[in-house]
């Protein structure tokens, strides 16, 4: 069965940092492409972040580019998302999701992250 | 690629079909040939499901009474006699173009 379990949300202020975990289970971790999508309370779906098997490719919308960086350890099968200088708008909840063939078929539970002073 | 959901909000009848609506402002074949379009479920207080990918694959565990249909850029989730368990959020998601985009979602609710 797969799994994606993600840690690491809470509330900061304004221009602080935050690191996301997901923790992998039930599939190859290091053959797939991984992704970052976010919602905001009460909205719809964003694509924040995307990884390659390897992590030699990433992509990050403009939205968050040069402030959040994805990145992976294929060895824990685990997926990464460092967040810096975060905005009121970054409060969301962040989904790890799989990708496979150009779709998005297994989603975590997703990690609440609240930018508030 | 903007994604197009109508209606937004739909209430149905228990037992009654529903039908919801995707439009792409760019056609989704893509150059192998394939239609990358994704129908997503969100249960209230869950993370998205996938029910669909390219276009009509179900995905395992998904009832039969969801279908997907379309072409290009006009796309179609039905559901045949709507359940009580199908309340929730559906959007569609298209992987064709880089980046993925999402449509608004439409609001399924019972009457």
């Amino acid at each position: 069965e797969v799994q994606l379990l993600e840690s690491g949300g809470g509330l900061v202020q304004p221009g602080g940092s935050l690191r996301l975990s997901c923790v992998a289970s039930g599939f190859m971790f290091n053959y797939y492409d991984m992704r970052w999508v976010r919602q905001a309370p009460g909205k719809g779906l964003e694509w924040v972040s995307g990884i390659s098997p390897s992590g030699d490719k990433t992509e990050h919308a403009d939205s968050v580019k040069g402030r959040f960086t994805i990145s992976r350890d294929n060895s824990k099968s685990t997926l990464y998302m460092q967040m810096n200088n975060l905005r009121v708008e970054d409060t969301a909840t962040y989904y790890c999701v799989k990708d496979h063939d150009f779709s998005l078929d297994y989603w975590g539970q997703g990690a609440l992250v609240i930018v508030s002073s | 690629v903007v994604m197009t959901q109508s209606p937004l909000s739909l209430p149905v009848t228990l037992g009654q079909p529903a039908s919801i609506s995707c439009r792409s402002s760019q056609g989704l074949v893509h150059t192998n040939g394939n239609i990358y379009l994704t129908w997503l479920q969100q249960r209230p207080g869950q993370s998205p499901r996938r029910l669909i990918y390219k276009v009509s694959n179900r995905d395992l565990g998904v009832p039969d009474r969801f279908s997907g249909s379309g072409s290009d850029t006009d796309f179609t989730l039905k559901i045949s006699r709507v359940e009580a368990e199908d309340v929730g959020v559906y959007y569609c998601m298209q992987g064709t173009h880089w980046p993925f985009t999402f449509g608004p979602g439409t609001k399924v609710e019972i009457k």
